[in-house]
């Protein structure tokens, strides 16, 4: 089945500092999907990106889809308290998704 | 609108016992899904249904099953519950008519917190 890599794992950031996550695929995607998950929480959708080269935006977050639709990222500039918790990338397939394994972010304040 | 609801919310279980977890979702939606949570493995799928009446296997289903009741309802059963299935087990839902579920966002519950002795 597919498989996603994602990095870094952990990441700290200083409150007002940018953050970034990747997402890779070796095969081509046909959509990747974005979750935000609170610590004690449930993920929650955030984005789909759908064709080659596509960039979203929700505010302070930046969502970009590659061009070879294997890789993606999720930019988040000026983080705040409020952006801590766990992000997924999730490569989607026909029938059902198959999710990274998470970044998870701290936000010093 | 509840959106999607777990029941229990938290388990503690002995080896060996069985339980089934519940998931019922109010949004209509056709495909329903099973996972399961550990540090640092993201979510992995144990069982999915993309429609009423049938039923697959995901990444992780040995030691599950599952029963799509109808429409709204799946159930993950766990027979004979071992600690290595100690872990947090979410539900979710998407996909209308006509859509595949790879294709919709999901819909997540609150989650099921067991933990096996």
């Amino acid at each position: 089945g597919q498989q996603v890599m994602q990095i870094p794992q952990y990441q700290h950031v200083q409150e007002g500092e940018d953050f970034t996550t990747y997402c890779n695929s070796s095969t081509t995607l046909s959509n990747i999907q974005w979750y935000k998950q609170r610590p004690g929480g449930h993920p929650v959708f955030l984005i789909q990106l759908v064709k080659s080269g596509e960039v979203k935006k929700q505010k302070r977050l930046t969502f970009q889809f590659g061009e070879a639709k294997k890789n993606s990222s999720l930019h988040i500039t000026a983080t705040q308290t409020t952006d801590v918790g766990t992000y997924f990338c999730a490569a989607g397939g026909y029938q059902k998704v198959t999710f990274g394994t998470g970044t998870k972010l701290q936000v010093i304040p | 609108n509840a959106g999607v609801t777990q029941t229990p919310k938290f388990q503690v279980l002995k080896t060996g016992q069985s339980m089934t977890l519940q998931c019922a979702q109010d949004m209509n939606h056709n495909s329903m899904y099973w996972y399961r949570q550990d540090p640092g493995m993201g979510l992995r799928l144990i069982y999915y249904s993309a429609s009423e009446g049938t039923t697959d296997k995901g990444e992780v289903p040995n030691g599950y099953n599952v029963s799509r009741l109808n429409k709204r309802e799946f159930s993950l059963r766990l027979e004979s519950a071992a600690p290595s299935q100690t872990s947090v087990y979410f539900c979710a839902s998407n996909g209308n008519v006509g859509h595949g579920g790879g294709n919709q966002p999901q819909h997540f519950g609150d989650g099921t917190r067991l933990s096996i002795l």
